[in-house]
């Protein structure tokens, strides 16, 4: 059985500040996570994933995770948040299938 | 490659009618999936194909709901007798376990803009 937690249903930041938004997963299998935003009325995209190798993933839009294993985290970072941010962030997991169990969301807000 | 596309956007309708939503996926994916989002949620997972054959159904997916993918491509999701609490956010989304992105196993899932349904 797998299983996300986003803690922090809702993040405030300012512009420049650093985002960090939190997710931790349960898995039985060696998993796969992935962060997607959504912006309003539009689908999810991806922002980056962990599949194996490297346990710091760089993604788009300035964005990182990095995999822990012995925390079990993966956790979203941006240095220095921007307006164009603000967004629902989606952490998920995938194990041997391609099916991604998501977490509840992050809303992230940017303030001037 | 046009992404996945999803119809129609929006639709709006009172309960006990029937609504179907139709998604197209990317072209050369196999792999067809259905999720739920409500308000405040992450999408919730339906179902999903391997060309036309349906390989796993949620709990989630009672019997008012039903799937089909005749010919491998496009895909439907009709709800029959609608109530309130179908209304939602209804995510298509496609993949391949053809292509390896980086030699990696995982697959990534590409996304739909969603079909609304609001159920007065």
């Amino acid at each position: 059985a797998q299983s996300v937690t986003q803690l922090g249903s809702h993040v405030s930041v300012s512009e420049g500040a650093l985002v960090l938004l939190r997710c931790n997963y349960s898995s039985s299998v060696p998993p796969y996570l992935f962060w997607y935003v959504q912006y309003p009325n539009q689908g999810l995209q991806l922002l980056l994933k962990y599949t194996t190798g490297a346990t710091l993933v760089k993604g788009i839009n300035g964005f990182e995770a990095e995999f822990k294993k012995s925390e079990t985290s993966f956790h979203l970072t941006k240095p220095s948040a921007h307006m164009s941010d603000a967004a629902e962030y989606f952490c998920a997991v995938s194990g041997y299938t391609d099916k991604l169990i998501f977490g509840t969301g992050t809303r992230l807000q940017v303030f001037p | 490659d046009t992404g996945v596309s999803q119809n129609p956007r929006h639709k709006i309708t009172k309960r006990g009618q029937n609504v179907t939503f139709r998604c197209d996926p990317i072209s050369e994916h196999n792999r067809l999936y259905w999720y739920r989002q409500t308000l405040g949620q992450g999408p919730e997972f339906l179902t999903y194909f391997q060309n036309e054959a349906q390989l796993e159904k949620s709990r989630l997916l009672s019997d008012r709901f039903s799937a089909e993918r005749p010919k491998g491509s496009f895909s439907t999701l009709e709800i029959q007798r609608t109530e309130q609490g179908d209304s939602a956010m209804y995510l298509c989304a496609s993949s391949s376990n053809r292509l390896r992105d980086g030699g990696s196993g995982a697959n990534v899932l590409t996304f739909g803009a969603g079909s609304r349904l609001t159920v007065l």
